[in-house]
């Protein structure tokens, strides 16, 4: 178990729908990643958030946003969603900014979009 | 091109053997690089971490990091059926943090009892 809590497990929607998926990291790191997996695409970097402020974005598509609250928890909310936003959603943390690189991942999001 | 290339395998070896993993990149600036294991419905979990060239050994897993080819590798000795997984390679610029890591897209290794 890595500490890091993300809900829901799965979840179904439809095309144009939106969604809000949660992260909790794990105790005392105030960094929250965000990345996508897909077969095709495989793991890639959305969005940092370090300590509440946006650190660094990566290929985060306009119609997704995220936000870390003030007790660190994290939310990424996906909407006018496409059939090709079903994918695997992970949350990961680190204890800060810039560190050896270890993250800890959450066991993820599963979203189906029909 | 894609920035970092895996082999997806799937790669199957018997149990006892040497598994060698490897990805290649083409951004020069990458300084930091690991190696993540992923079980089936998992999250990723570091496994090796290396900054530029050389070797870095844990127990029965090797990484090696060579920079003037941008290529990096992962060796396992005595594979166990327990690391029958998908092994992602992962790079950065930075600690990891500021950029985001830049992963390949893995390889599924399957140890055969």
């Amino acid at each position: 178990d890595s500490g890091v809590t993300q809900t829901p497990k799965h979840l179904i929607t439809a095309t144009g729908q939106r969604v809000t998926l949660r992260c909790s990291p794990r105790s005392g790191d105030l960094s929250v990643y965000w990345y996508q997996q897909s077969l095709d695409q495989g793991l890639q970097f959305l969005i940092q958030y370090y300590n509440g402020e946006e650190r660094a974005k990566g290929n985060i598509l306009e119609r997704f946003s995220a936000q870390q609250f003030p007790d660190l928890h994290s939310e990424l909310n996906l909407s006018s969603l496409e059939l090709g936003d079903s994918a695997l959603y992970f949350c990961a943390s680190s204890v800060d900014q810039q560190n050896t690189g270890e993250l800890f991942f959450g066991e993820g999001s599963r979203l189906t979009v029909l | 091109q894609k920035e970092v290339e895996q082999d997806p395998g799937p790669l199957s070896v018997p149990e006892g053997a040497i598994v060698s993993l490897n990805c290649t990149y083409s951004n020069s600036a990458f300084q930091y690089f690991m190696w993540y294991r992923q079980y089936s419905r998992k999250g990723p979990e570091l496994l090796m971490y290396t900054y530029s060239s050389g070797n870095k050994e844990d127990g029965r897993f090797t990484a090696q990091v060579d920079k003037s080819s941008k290529y990096i590798s992962l060796f396992i000795r005595d594979s166990q059926p327990s690391d029958s997984a998908t092994y992602l390679c992962a790079m950065s610029e930075s600690g990891g943090g500021a950029d985001g890591l830049t992963f390949g897209k893995g390889t599924h290794l399957i140890i055969q009892p």
